[in-house]
């Protein structure tokens, strides 16, 4: 069974930094691409990071570009979100999400619970 | 960067009847959508790709339609469990990748 797992989202100060985790199983992680997906209180959907899991390919929303960094350890099937330099508007869960391996890829097969960072004084 | 616009923001619907929910794309995306169904602090879950195949396990009630701008995401027969909001996601021309602002569906 494929299990996306994250953690790590807590109360920070704006300005603060925090470490997001997803621990994935249930299937061979760098076979694919891997993201955060983040959802602001009562909003929408909103993608945050990309990393190929084969490649090392990264990219990032402009809303986050230059305080968020994605990473991975293939060793322990993990995916990481530094997120430096937070905002209020950071404020959202934070979704580990898994894009699809098809001929056209780009849609997410796999979603974890979500972890919740909120950014306040 | 490609905009997702849905309507209606919110559809009231009768137990049994027909739900019908529109996502528009800023430029054509050929059949590159994908459709989700989020409930109460829940994550969203995989419905729709390629703008009209189910996914795995997603009950034949459900359908998706459309290419180029224009789709339609329909629920034959509406469940009381389909109560959620529906996000449309477009994969054609990506980073980023871009939702829709959803449609919330609720059980009359």
């Amino acid at each position: 069974e494929v299990q996306l797992v994250e953690s790590g989202g807590d109360l920070v100060q704006p300005g603060g930094s925090l470490r997001l985790s997803c621990a994935a199983s249930g299937f061979t992680f760098t076979s694919y691409e891997m993201n955060w997906v983040r959802q602001a209180p009562g909003k929408g959907l909103e993608w945050v990071a990309y990393i190929s899991g084969y490649d090392g390919s990264i990219y990032y929303a402009d809303s986050v570009r230059g305080r968020f960094t994605i990473s991975s350890d293939n060793a322990k099937n993990s995916l990481f979100l530094q997120m430096n330099s937070l905002r209020a508007e950071d404020t959202a869960v934070y979704y580990c999400a898994r894009i699809s391996v098809d001929m056209i890829r780009g849609y997410f097969d796999q979603w974890g619970q979500g972890t919740l960072v909120t950014v306040s004084s | 960067e490609i905009v997702m616009t849905q309507s209606p923001a919110t559809l009231s619907v009768s137990p049994g009847e027909r739900a019908t929910l529109s996502c528009r794309a800023s430029q054509s995306i050929s059949t590159t959508l994908a459709w989700y169904q989020q409930k109460p602090g829940q994550a969203p879950r995989l419905l729709i790709y390629g703008a009209s195949t189910r996914a795995t396990g997603i009950p034949a009630r459900f359908s998706g339609s459309g290419s180029g701008t224009e789709f339609t995401l329909t629920i034959s027969s509406l469940q009381s469990e389909d109560s959620a909001v529906y996000y449309c996601q477009q994969y054609n021309d990506w980073p980023p990748l871009t939702f829709g602002g959803g449609t919330k569906v609720e059980i009359k």
